[in-house]
Parts: structure tokens; sequence; C-alpha cells
């Protein structure tokens, strides 16, 4: 399956533990894009990043979230000390190219915090 | 500051008719298009997409149409089959902001047999 993955589907945390998420883009693609999607809501773009670099993060918020996309590897979100707000869906994306080309999603990690 | 609508939260259509589902946009800067269509605990999956230098771009059962004026895109699918049964975002994007997309709240189709 060349498409794009991501693990775990499901993530159960406590309030103030991380949760770490993880994206493989698909195959031959090196821009990664990653969305959050809340209860009842469409998808909000949160951070766009090629291969060991960050293009834009401007959707990100600012404290306790943070993105990388090492040289190897799957890209990572990183939430830190997670609050129940932070529950929802969270989608990775690639392209071949960055701009305005298609973007192919992820099945989605659900993160819930109890 | 919702800069690409879906005014329609849910569509109900009969089989074999054709289902219109309809986005408007308010940033003039956006200049692709895009269409997904989301299944409940799946990623959404990308159908089509349309540039700001056409007004149509059709692809099987699926077509899409472009008023810039209006700032209005809009996706036919024709015949409605059942298995189109889903929630559909628009999407759009700015050459001038890289690559990220700005989506609607989505519309949920139900073709119904």
């Amino acid at each position: 399956n060349a498409g794009v993955m991501q693990n775990p589907r499901h993530l159960v945390r406590r309030r103030g533990q991380e949760a770490r998420l993880r994206c493989s883009p698909m195959k031959g693609h090196s821009h990664v894009y990653w969305y959050r999607q809340l209860p009842e809501e469409g998808l909000k773009f949160m951070v766009y990043l090629q291969k060991e670099n960050i293009i834009d993060e401007s959707g990100m918020p600012k404290e306790r979230f943070s993105a990388e996309f090492p040289k190897e590897g799957p890209s990572i979100l990183r939430i830190q000390q997670v609050v129940r707000g932070d529950s929802a869906a969270y989608f990775c994306a690639s392209s071949g190219t960055g701009g305005f080309y298609e973007q192919y999603f992820g099945p989605g990690t659900r993160l819930t915090v109890t | 500051d919702q800069q690409v609508k879906q005014n329609s939260p849910s569509l109900s259509v009969q089989e074999g008719r054709i289902s219109i589902l309809n986005c408007d946009y308010t940033n003039s800067m956006f200049d692709y298009f895009l269409w997904y269509k989301k299944y409940p605990a799946e990623g959404p999956t990308f159908l089509i997409s349309i540039s700001s230098i056409k007004d149509k771009n059709e692809d099987g059962r699926f077509t899409v149409f472009l008023n810039k004026s209006a700032k209005h895109l809009s996706l036919h699918i024709v015949p409605s089959q059942p298995g189109d049964s889903a929630v559909y975002f628009c999407a759009a994007s700015a050459n001038n902001q890289g690559g990220k997309l700005i989506f609607g709240q989505g519309t949920e189709l139900s073709v119904k047999p």
C-alpha cells in the first residue's frame, strides 16, 4: 500500500500527558501537511513541512504543539501536556510538489483526552 | 473568518438523479479549488480539482464548475449512486500562501435508493 500512513489510528491520553502522532507520506512525496478536525467542523490547516524544514506553521497553536519531518523516518506531530480541547481527529496529507497541487490524506489519528 | 463556506450541512437526493453541492469563498487570491469526499472514520479522498483559469472540469460522473465573479463553485454528481453518500468538503488554495488548503465545513450527501 503506497498510500499515506498514520499511526496510531486511535490514541487515548490523560490530561497532562504527551501525544505523538506519526505520518509516513505517500511514496515519492516529500511534502507533508497536518490538519485537525474538531467535532462538527471542517479540517483546519496546522503545519506544512518538507524534509528537515518547517515551511508554514501559521495554523499551529503557539504553545504545546510542535512538528518535525526528519531526514529519515516519519513526520511527527507532538502535543505536550494535552488538554481536553485537543481531542480531535488529526490528519496528515502529502503531495509530490509544494504549492497548490493535490494533497492525499491518511486515515487520521483520533486523539481522545480523558 | 470563514474564507470557504458550504452553507448546506446536508443534502438528500434520489438514486439516479443529480446531486449539486455548493461552495462559496471570500478570498480573491484563491487560485486552485478541490473537492474531497470523506467517509466516517476515514481520511478525505481527493475527487476533482479546478484551476482558477478554467470554469469547468469534468471527470466521469463528477463535474466542478467555477464562477470567479460570484466566488462560487459547485460539484455536480450525475447520476448519483448510494455509494456516493458521504461528507463532501470543498477546499481552496492560494499560490502565495504555499501549500495549505482552506476547507469548508462540509456537506453530508445522502443518496437514497
